[in-house]
């Protein structure tokens, strides 16, 4: 059974950048894509971007081009998701999900990470 | 993007009574190799979401059999036939037909 842990809560500064983690257990973890998916307080899920793990290739949503980069390091089995430029805004459990297939478009969420709230506040 | 539109917004069931909640896409998730890419996720309070149902109407792994998706282009449901007090939580609807992955907005089911 494979399983995702993440990194531990962040507090941070506005404009200062934040890297979360994403541990794979399991001996596949560049077979299948994994995502980021975040949730502000009250709110509902947002989709960041992605990384295909076999082509090294990353995704992201428009609203966050030019603020994230999410990376993997298949030598730990471990994803990686940095944002900057922090705002207030920014506040909110941050989820890794690993995808069903090699890429994230037509395939689900299975498993996700516990997640990771980040704080951004001055 | 493709917008999830996700109704009601909450809804308060009485234990035992079928619960129905809807999922419109403003494009169709009928791919060209003939599946539908929308899928259900419930996240329970404090929890991580986990999926219940892909592809339209499979139930995922250890899902019960209460739990039914139907629908087809652009129009989805999620039906709980008999509800019970662990299914209350927010439930979502996803596509992931098109980049980027877009959720509904959720649905709060509560217990009466």
């Amino acid at each position: 059974q494979v399983q995702l842990v993440q990194s531990g809560a962040e507090v941070k500064k506005p404009g200062s950048s934040v890297k979360v983690s994403c541990k794979a257990s399991g001996n596949t973890f560049n077979s299948y894509a994994i995502s980021w998916v975040r949730q502000a307080p009250g709110q509902g899920l947002e989709w960041m971007g992605g990384i295909i793990g076999i082509f090294g290739t990353a995704n992201y949503a428009q609203k966050f081009q030019g603020r994230v980069t999410i990376t993997t390091d298949e030598s730990t089995s471990t994803a990686h998701m940095e944002l900057r430029n922090l705002r207030s805004e920014d506040t909110a459990v941050y989820y890794c999900a690993r995808s069903s297939g090699y890429t994230y478009v037509n395939n689900w969420f299975d498993p996700w990470g516990q997640g990771t709230l980040v704080t951004v506040s001055s | 993007d493709i917008v999830m539109t996700q109704t009601p917004l909450s809804l308060s069931v009485t234990p035992g009574q079928p619960a129905s909640i809807s999922c419109k896409s403003s494009q169709s998730l009928l791919h060209s190799d003939g599946k539908t890419y929308l899928y259900w996720y419930l996240q329970k309070s404090g929890q991580s979401p986990q999926l219940l149902i892909y592809e339209v109407s499979n139930r995922f792994s250890g899902v019960p059999d209460r739990f039914s998706g139907s629908g087809s282009g652009t129009d989805f449901t999620l039906k709980i036939s008999r509800v019970e007090a662990e299914d209350v939580g927010v439930y979502y609807c996803m596509q992931s037909i098109q980049f980027p992955l877009t959720f509904g907005g959720g649905t709060k089911v509560e217990i009466k």
